[in-house]
């Protein structure tokens, strides 16, 4: 069965820094791939999402993440942190188009300092 | 945007007592979805349904736990007899393709 592993449960960074949030899957088929996030006391929202096709994706608030099938990662980057990123960060893998088989990683938290 | 909604936001009971989460998930999605958060710890799997039946489940989806889709808008969760362990956010959702997310119901069991 497909499954997400997240390294790191939580990442601090200084504002304006780079951010990095690692992300390995297991699947057996071509994965779908997606990364959610979850500010305090709120849902999930979508923040990109890999089907198939180019394989650096780019996501709302000027985050992007990179398919990468000879890794098996996923990794969610953004060039310059704000302090409104600050929230927890899921990352998730499907095997099939409907995406009725979603397995979520365990999260990170990111932190960002003044 | 449509969005996925949840009803109530917060809901509190007592050991043993029956709740029903309830949703309406995006109109024209054709997946429907439960999960729950425990605090701090990572989102779960519970359930999935398409056309009127569950398709997948997991292995804390047990008997406790029942949907249904009582009319073509709402999806709604029942727990039977909660325990204090069932206290979690619950989450709706619904997809097409991605998965959308409602903003999730705030179970506390006491």
């Amino acid at each position: 069965a497909q499954s997400v592993t997240q390294l790191g449960s939580h990442v601090s960074v200084s504002e304006g820094a780079l951010v990095l949030l690692r992300c390995n899957y297991s699947s057996s088929v071509p994965p779908y791939l997606f990364w959610y996030v979850q500010y305090p006391n709120q849902g999930l929202q979508l923040l990109l999402k890999y089907t198939t096709g180019a394989t650096l994706v780019k996501g709302i608030n000027g985050f992007e993440a990179e398919f990468k099938k000879s890794e098996t990662s996923f990794h969610l980057t953004k060039p310059s942190a704000h302090m409104s990123d600050a929230a927890e960060y899921f990352c998730a893998v499907s095997e099939t188009p409907g995406n009725n088989d979603m397995r979520f990683g365990a999260g990170t938290r990111l932190t960002v300092k003044p | 945007e449509p969005e996925v909604t949840q009803t109530p936001s917060h809901q509190v009971t007592q050991m043993g007592q029956e709740v029903i989460l309830r949703c309406v998930p995006i109109s024209n999605h054709l997946y429907f979805y439960w999960y729950r958060q425990i605090l701090g710890q990572k989102v779960e799997f519970l359930v999935s349904f398409y056309n009127n039946e569950i398709s997948e489940k997991s292995e804390i989806f047990d008997d406790q736990f029942s949907v249904e889709r009582p009319d073509g808008s709402n999806f709604t969760l029942k727990i039977r007899s909660t325990k204090l362990e069932d206290s979690a956010m619950y989450f709706c959702a619904s997809s097409v393709g991605p998965v959308y997310f409602g903003p999730g119901t705030r179970l506390t069991v006491l």
